[in-house]
């Protein structure tokens, strides 16, 4: 149990274009989830927490109409990187807690990298 | 926020060596989670383990919330160990995690 997905695994894009990542969970009910960052050889970094049905929270310093997060199901989460551009290019990991499994521990899905030409 | 050093960053280990990595943080915590990410980048839980000791086959954890500290143990390391351990906790039931800067484990043949 407790199966976190992402999709795309991979995506490579043009600087200027949209990419949205979607993160669902499989087999239980996520009421809230969480959209990390990581950059080569460096520590996971918290980008925003979303909980189903309200907006999400950003942390300090990331760009909230850059990074536009949906939370819209207790199954689904949506990030979409707006007007993408190389600094962008990172590997993005969405993590998920919620009910039907341990609530007090986070699964995380297995990632998104995201490369910006 | 909550503080989180792990070591060592690196560690290169022959199969069938023992290892031992900590992870030390700053405050009072309810969660404490040991992941492994492999090379391809999963997240693999590994231990919740905000106090006490578990184990769970080559594997083991202990976390000293008092002194703030946990260790985890790698017993005959296999090459499939290799890849980056990261220790997170967090300070209330509801809060984020505060991750480490992770070890990064090489195990050769």
């Amino acid at each position: 149990g407790a199966v976190v997905s992402q999709h795309p695994s991979r995506v490579i894009c043009k600087s200027g274009t949209s990419v949205k990542i979607e993160c669902r969970s499989l087999d239980f009910q996520a009421t809230t989830m969480f959209w990390y960052r990581q950059f080569p050889k460096q520590s996971l970094m918290l980008m925003a927490t979303s909980n189903e049905g309200s907006k999400a929270t950003y942390e300090q310093g990331v760009e909230k109409d850059k990074f536009l997060i949906n939370h819209a199901s207790l199954t689904l989460s949506t990030l979409t990187v707006t007007s993408a551009h190389p600094e962008d290019s990172s590997f993005y990991i969405c993590s998920a807690r919620g009910q039907g499994v341990r609530t007090d521990t986070q699964y995380f899905g297995p990632g998104t990298r995201l490369t910006v030409l | 926020g909550i503080q989180v050093e792990q070591s060592p960053p690196d560690l290169i280990l022959q199969e069938g060596a023992n290892s031992t990595l900590r992870c030390n943080f700053s405050d009072s915590v309810n969660n404490l989670q040991w992941f492994h990410q492999n090379p391809w980048g999963q997240l693999i839980n590994l231990f919740y383990i905000p106090s006490g000791t578990k184990q769970n086959g080559r594997l083991s954890a202990t976390t000293v919330a008092t002194e703030r500290y946990s260790l985890l143990y790698i017993s005959s390391s296999q090459t499939t160990d290799s890849g980056v351990y990261f220790c997170a906790v967090r300070g209330s039931t509801l809060g984020r995690l505060y991750f480490g800067r992770g070890t990064q484990l090489t195990v050769w043949p």
